[in-house]
């Protein structure tokens, strides 16, 4: 069964501070990784996708990626209000289609004035 | 360029009952993969279609399936609807490269009771 694994929070932070959200996959083979984020009510949209082990910024994303650790972490520098969100984790197993999502449950972030 | 559409928004049907959810992707997308979101599964795979064909496939029982046209628009139906077939359905439509993004569209909220 390939999974997807986060912690469904809340993990609430104040303004300003910075938010990590991590999470696991247990398909070692999986080499394309995304970070979705969806308000209530409304559909994922694409903050960050990641192939390569390391870092990779986006203003104030930084998306961090572990294949040996089988690691995807997304931080959040200088958190917003406008930043409280549910944050999905999804992953593209090996040997399946480039349009197949594997997706964790996610990851809800608050982000308190 | 205009985003992915889904017809209707939301859809309240009895249990037995069948449903048609049908989706636009993006212009120039050729792959449109749909997804069930529910609280307690999360966002789960249903299938892909390229070109007309079923690449990929989920693990959903029979009573769901798809079909795409060759304008690239996209129906799913769901027949024998059961309660546990509320949720919300989302689909995606991907470009054709590798590792390319998944814009979601709106969604279409199905309520069975």
């Amino acid at each position: 069964q390939k999974e997807v694994e986060q912690n469904s929070g809340p993990l609430s932070v104040p303004e300003g501070a910075i938010a990590s959200l991590n999470c696991t996959y247990s398909d070692r083979g999986s080499q394309s990784f995304f970070w979705y984020r969806q308000y209530s009510g409304k559909s994922p949209e694409l903050i960050m996708s990641i192939y390569s082990n390391g870092d990779k910024e986006d203003g104030r994303f930084t998306a961090q990626l572990n294949k040996a650790s089988q690691y995807v972490s997304l931080l959040i520098r200088d958190s917003q209000p406008s930043d409280s969100a549910t944050y999905l984790c999804a992953v593209i197993p090996p040997n399946s289609g480039y349009s197949t999502l594997t997706f964790g449950k996610g990851t809800m972030l608050l982000v308190s004035p | 360029k205009a985003g992915v559409t889904q017809t209707p928004r939301y859809l309240i049907k009895t249990r037995g009952q069948q449903v048609t959810l049908s989706c636009s992707p993006i212009s120039g997308h050729r792959s449109v993969s749909w997804y069930q979101q529910t609280p307690g599964q999360g966002l789960q795979f249903l299938f892909e279609y390229f070109s007309e064909t079923q690449r990929n496939k989920g693990n959903f029982p029979g009573r769901f399936s798809g079909r795409q046209f060759s304008n690239s628009r996209s129906e799913m139906n769901v027949s024998t609807l059961e309660l546990g077939d509320s949720a919300l359905y989302l689909c995606a439509s991907t470009g054709t490269g590798r590792g390319e993004t998944q814009y979601f569209g709106p969604g279409t909220r199905l309520l069975v009771l």
